[in-house]
């Protein structure tokens, strides 16, 4: 399967903290998107980095690229109840079709 | 940023019956596309929906069974045919604006097929 994959699956921290997740693949990429889905629901789009790219931020939230190891990241710092969630990775080779990762489901307990 | 509507937002099916997911956009869209979100899982997509010309399916995903429709660029359907329990999931829509850009997402139709 090409899907990508996500560690961890599950991720419990305080608020305040920090969240890293994780998302390796296994092909050539022309970008890799991050969502969050909160409970079943549509997907919200977080962020886009191409694959010439190496780092992105938007407020809390910053994505690193390593295209030489397949692998990206995101972290959400000084986290809330409210960032509680399923994260998804996603990328795409040619074209626009979404490769999805596995998912890391987040929990920011008060 | 555009809306996207999505409906039905959930339905109870009977198996063996067949429903109609609509999604519409208020801005013309260029690519299209449906994904089904089975419980507990990741997404996976079933198919491009090209406007004018027959839609475009993935590996193990057919038109029999899920005939999609888009005749025009801001309006897409997408059908669950004859139904069964394993049909039970979340179908998303999908729009792109342009090459290599975000993809946004509707809200979902939650299907459950008793």
């Amino acid at each position: 399967s090409q899907q990508g994959e996500e560690d961890p699956q599950a991720l419990s921290i305080q608020e305040g903290e920090n969240a890293t997740m994780n998302c390796s693949y296994k092909t050539s990429i022309n970008n890799l998107q991050w969502y969050r889905q909160n409970s079943g629901r549509g997907l919200v789009h977080l962020i886009l980095i191409r694959s010439n790219e190496r780092e992105k931020h938007s407020g809390r939230l910053r994505v690193t690229l390593d295209t030489s190891k397949k692998s990206s990241s995101l972290l959400i710092t000084a986290s809330r109840a409210a960032d509680t969630a399923s994260y998804f990775c996603a990328f795409t080779g040619g074209g626009n079709k979404l490769t999805f990762g596995t998912g890391t489901q987040l929990k920011v307990e008060l | 940023s555009a809306v996207i509507s999505q409906k039905p937002s959930r339905d109870i099916c009977q198996r063996g019956t067949s429903l109609t997911i609509q999604c519409q956009v208020d801005s013309q869209v260029t690519m299209m596309f449906w994904y089904r979100q089975q419980p507990g899982q990741s997404l996976t997509l079933i198919a491009t929906a090209n406007q004018g010309s027959e839609a475009t399916y993935e590996s193990g995903f057919v038109i029999d069974k899920f005939p999609i429709s888009r005749p025009n660029l801001t309006f897409s359907t997408l059908t669950v045919s004859n139904m069964s329990p394993e049909d039970s999931s979340i179908y998303l829509c999908s729009v792109v604006w342009a090459l290599n850009t975000e993809a946004f997402f509707g809200q979902g139709t939650r299907l459950t097929v008793v």
